[in-house]
């Protein structure tokens, strides 16, 4: 199926430093979710976004719905090494059923 | 808080051998997945079903067949495992808009 464009692929950061990450799409979507999985473990549900603009916090972690509905970008504040992972962005469509998923971005953050 | 269960974490299973995949959710979701993680290729849907009795076919359906009897159980089953099904199978349940996954079940074909 129709994957997102995430990027960056990977990162390495010092702790302390903030991070952002983004997905981008040729379709619109009425949903965006960002997860976060564990190496061996099932995708977390870290925040979802449902309306163009919005803006979303979740502790360090804040998330933005596109104005276009076309991408989302996710920061980190003041990363701390259990933020390490595999981060995975995913799109709704209007058919609800059809998720689409990011490749994933692998942060890596040395204490 | 949702909670999916996937009933093994681990399985190591024989080719030709039928193996069965069990998911539960504690939520009254009426939507659940079932996806197949690879590296390099993400996370690829094989079924959904969005009401019980109810199937439909995701992106890579074939060697899989799914089962869903009651609303929080979802059955993902290999008729006949082949050694290109070794993968973590992730599950996942929705009411509307977002999924919450299960931790995985990491099944190895020999």
């Amino acid at each position: 199926g129709q994957q997102l464009n995430q990027s960056p692929q990977s990162m390495f950061i010092q702790e302390g430093e903030d991070v952002s990450m983004n997905c981008t799409s040729s379709s619109i979507f009425n949903t965006w979710l960002w997860y976060k999985q564990d190496p061996g473990e099932g995708p977390v549900l870290l925040i979802a976004l449902y309306k163009a603009g919005e803006l979303t916090s979740n502790g360090r972690l804040t998330a933005q719905f596109g104005i276009t509905r076309k991408d989302s970008f996710l920061n980190i504040s003041a990363s701390i090494p259990s933020d390490v992972g595999i981060y995975f962005c995913a799109g709704l469509t209007f058919f609800f059923n059809k998720f689409y998923f990011g490749s994933g971005t692998k942060l890596n953050v040395k204490p | 808080d949702v909670k999916v269960t996937q009933s093994s974490r681990y399985l190591v299973k024989r080719t030709g051998e039928k193996v069965f995949l069990e998911c539960v959710q504690d939520m009254d979701h009426e939507n659940m997945f079932w996806y197949r993680q690879d590296p390099g290729l993400g996370l690829r849907l094989i079924y959904f079903s969005y009401d019980v009795k109810m199937k439909e076919k995701g992106d890579i359906p074939e060697g899989y067949s799914v089962s869903r009897e009651k609303k929080e159980r979802f059955s993902l089953i290999l008729e006949s495992a082949s050694t290109n099904q070794t993968s973590m199978y992730l599950c996942a349940s929705s009411p509307t808009g977002e999924q919450y996954f299960g931790p995985g079940t990491r099944l190895t074909v020999t």
